[in-house]
């Protein structure tokens, strides 16, 4: 069964980077045809996909955060990783990590979330 | 960028059928992924390619995909079903990425 859970810190201040990681378990970040992705969702609003990293390592981001996003995946530890700089308050939102298992299929495994304030 | 339409809100009364809908361009020549996420929850698939059912999901959830509208339907709704539902598709026609819908707050009256 694979599991995905987000891990970084409560609080980014404004201008500052936010990080987070998502480290997989029952799954390899390297293998397969799976894409490993970042979904974003402010509070009480809609979701958003933020983008995805290839088990290749290639990297696909949504156009309106392209500018300041950087995902990585580190395969020793089996993570992935999201970047965002520059951050604001709207980019305080829950960040979920997920998984796709090849292009044009659903989402089919999820994190639980993590909340991720933006605030001085 | 490809854009999804959901109507916001959707209520129903128990036992009766929900209808969501998904508007997009030429939607129908996608393939359609419906999500039910309840508060405090991450979102969780109940539909995949138009009108696949995962396992442990009810018969009463089904899709359909025509035109420019794509349908999550939920018959006999019972108040477990009261959720958020979001249609997703991917798009590849500028770039490959992938779209949601704004979401419909289903309302167990």
């Amino acid at each position: 069964q694979v599991q995905l859970r987000e891990s970084g810190p409560g609080l980014v201040k404004p201008s500052e980077t936010l990080s987070l990681t998502c480290t997989v378990s029952g799954g390899s970040v390297s293998r397969g045809s799976y894409y490993w992705s970042w979904i974003r969702q402010p509070p009480g609003k809609g979701l958003e996909w933020i983008g995805s990293i290839y088990y290749t390592g290639s990297t696909n981001y949504n156009p309106s955060l392209k500018s300041r996003v950087t995902i990585s995946a580190d395969t020793s530890k089996n993570q992935f990783s999201l970047k965002l700089n520059s951050v604001t308050a709207a980019d305080t939102a829950m960040y979920y990590c997920a998984r796709v298992d090849k292009v044009g299929a659903p989402f089919d495994y999820w994190g639980q979330g993590t909340l991720v304030p933006v605030s001085s | 960028s490809y854009v999804l339409t959901q109507p916001p809100s959707v209520s129903v009364a128990p036992g009766q059928t929900a209808t969501i809908t998904c508007g997009g361009n030429q939607i129908g020549s996608r393939r359609v992924h419906w999500f039910q996420q309840k508060p405090g929850q991450a979102p969780m698939i109940v539909i995949y390619y138009d009108s696949d059912r995962p396992s442990g999901i009810p018969e009463r959830f089904s899709g359909s995909n025509s035109g420019n509208t794509a349908t999550l339907t939920i018959s006999r709704v019972e108040a477990g079903d009261e959720a958020d539902y979001y249609c997703q598709v991917w798009d590849n026609s500028s770039d490959l990425y992938w779209v949601f819908g704004g979401g419909t707050k289903l309302t167990v009256l």
